[in-house]
This record gives structure tokens, sequence and C-alpha cells, in this order.
């Protein structure tokens, strides 16, 4: 079944790094673009990132940008995030999701979730 | 960035009601619009997309309408399960920003 499985939160010191994995499988990867999404605790959903369905264009978040790096990698059906300079606002649930539409067609919504990775940012 | 404002920010319904959720755009965004379920502790679930296109397997209770700035999310007759956080999402201009969602409880 289409299913995406996020890895790799955890609890990490201010200033620390950290990389997020998503694995995905049941559909055709590499014809979709992907989706971070994050949730600080108690609060509202955040969109940080986007990478298109071959990799050629990223967008990030103006609170990620310079810190935060959207990439994929087909030949393992995987989505990361790398995460740099953390600070106590990046603590959240953080979410990967798949594009509804296929190929270029990123403007559809996410109809695919994760179940989201914990990311703690404290001394 | 275009700002997404959903109105109101809570609301309090019974089961069987008609309920009614808005959201606003602070630019127009054509009917580039998405909605969402989220349920507490569960990741965010899609609605309708484009403004008014039911997601697969989407109860049919669950409406959109709009364009430009104004939407709105309707839920014809509330079933016990659809008490839960929703929210709109602009997919015209990157970065595709959510708005602050609407949490919708049992009254």
């Amino acid at each position: 079944q289409v299913q995406l499985v996020e890895s790799g939160g955890g609890v990490v010191q201010p200033g620390r790094s950290l990389r997020l994995s998503c694995a995905a499988s049941g559909f055709t990867f590499s014809s979709y673009a992907m989706y971070w999404v994050r949730q600080a605790p108690g609060k509202g959903l955040e969109w940080v990132a986007l990478i298109s369905y071959d990799g050629s264009e990223k967008y990030h978040a103006d609170s990620v940008k310079g810190r935060f790096t959207i990439s994929r990698d087909s030949s393992q059906n995987t989505v990361y995030l790398q995460m740099s300079s953390l600070s106590a606002e990046d603590t959240a649930v953080y979410y990967c999701a798949r594009s509804l539409g296929k190929h270029a067609a990123d403007y559809f919504g996410m109809d695919v979730w994760g179940q989201g990775t914990t990311v703690t940012v404290s001394s | 960035d275009i700002q997404m404002t959903q109105s109101p920010s809570s609301l309090s319904s019974s089961v069987g009601d008609r309920v009614t959720i808005s959201c606003r755009a602070s630019q127009p965004i054509s009917r580039y619009l998405n909605w969402y379920q989220q349920k507490p502790g569960k990741a965010p679930e899609l609605l309708i997309y484009a403004a008014s296109s039911l997601q697969s397997g989407v109860p049919s209770r669950f409406s959109g309408s709009g364009s430009g700035t104004d939407f709105t999310l309707t839920i014809s007759s509330l079933q016990r399960e659809d008490f839960a956080t929703y929210y709109c999402q602009q997919s015209y201009t990157k970065p595709y920003t959510f708005g602050q969602g609407t949490k919708l409880e049992i009254k």
C-alpha cells in the first residue's frame, strides 16, 4: 500500500544538526513532488519545504531558509530534510507528504502523509 | 507570502448540524485552495483540493466552494467522527501557506 515512513527525529541541542528521512513505498516515487510540513506542540501546520518530482526545484519556508535543505534520492525512494543551526523554535512533529498531482502538478494539495517524527531542540 | 485567515478559530456544534468554516487569502489565489482534517495525534488528511474537488474516499457531506480570496468548507450533517481541527492551505504561490486552523468541538 502507499506509505510514507519518517525517521531521524530525536532530542538535539541548540545549534546542532539533524537529518530527517522519509521512506516511500507503494507508488512511483519519482513521479511526485514531496513536502515537509511541521507542527509545533499545540500549534497549527507550517509548510517547511517542497522538492519537485525530479529534484530540479526546491523551495523552503523563510523560517528555515539557509538552515534546512530538502533533497531526494529516487534510487532509495527517500526524501530528506537536513536541518542545521537548530533552535527551540524548530521543536515540532515533522511530517513528510506526497503531492496529489503527478510531475509538475504540485498544486493540488498533499494526499499521503507519514505518521510524523518528533524533533525536540533542548539543552 | 500569502496569509491565510480562517474563521472561526473554534466552534461548538452538535451531531447533525450543518457547519461552515471560512478561509480568506490575503491576495487572490484563483481556486488553488485545499482543505485538511486533523484529529489529535494523527497526521492531517486531505478533504478538498482545488477549492471544490472532493478527495477520493472522503464522504460527500464535505464540500468546498469559493474562488479568488474567499473560500468555504461545509459539512452538511455533522457526524461524531468529524469533530477535529480543519486547515485551509493555498497552493497558488510558494510557500504554500496554511491557515491557523479551526477546531470543531462537540456541543
